[in-house]
């Protein structure tokens, strides 16, 4: 069974363009989160998908960010337009049972604004 | 604010050495998972206990729950290189919310 895929593993771009990142979740699983990671800081949640339906987007940083899950499969993020502190790592996760059982999680995108 | 905290934020033994890392958080929980994280890599999930629960073992992980001291620890016996990583706890909350994640410990096992 496939885990879950992120696309790209890294990009680089520079302040001001759009990036949009994907990922594939694990098939049946209706939960898909997005995380990011910035150096040396902790795990940060983003949003929480149940199949196409946005259940929390409390950790949204703000508007220059668009989650989508058309169809409640796979799911893509898009930043426009990126600034610096964008940059880190942006983790995808699914899970069957939302908050009873474990996550699994994508080898996430490295994001870079330059 | 965070919930959970590790600590230490960073731990180097050696081989054969033991390793404990905590995680503190502050307020109710459903369940606590500890997840492993390798140089450019994903997470990989490692174990979860539940509220109810105050131990748990997973081969040479053994992870303990104190709900009344809203704390947790993972331990590592007989360590090895392969170990080196970083570490995160996260906790399910009651209410339904996702995972939320500590900064992790990084730990570093030396031959």
């Amino acid at each position: 069974e496939a885990g879950v895929t992120q696309f790209p593993s890294h990009s680089v771009i520079e302040k001001g363009q759009t990036v949009t990142l994907r990922c594939d979740p694990i098939s049946g699983h209706d939960n898909l989160y997005w995380y990011r990671r910035v150096m040396g800081k902790e795990i940060k949640f983003l949003l929480h998908f149940v199949k196409e339906s946005k259940q929390d987007e409390s950790g949204m940083p703000n508007n220059r960010f668009l989650a989508e899950r058309t169809g409640g499969t796979y799911s893509t993020l898009k930043v426009q337009p990126a600034e610096l502190e964008d940059s880190g790592v942006y983790f995808c996760a699914s899970s069957q049972v939302f908050g009873q059982t474990e996550a699994f999680f994508g080898q996430g995108t490295r994001l870079t604004v330059v | 604010s965070q919930q959970g905290e590790e600590d230490p934020q960073a731990l180097s033994i050696q081989e054969g050495e033991n390793a404990t890392m905590n995680c503190s958080y502050k307020t109710s929980i459903n369940n606590l998972q500890w997840y492993r994280q390798n140089s450019g890599r994903g997470l990989v999930h490692l174990i979860l206990i539940r509220s109810n629960e105050r131990e748990k073992h997973s081969g040479r992980l053994r992870v303990t729950l104190d709900t009344s001291k809203k704390s947790s620890s993972l331990l590592i016996t007989a360590s090895r290189a392969a170990d080196t990583a970083s570490y995160f706890c996260a906790t399910a909350l009651p209410a339904g919310t996702a995972l939320i994640f500590g900064k992790g410990t990084t730990l570093s096992v030396s031959s």
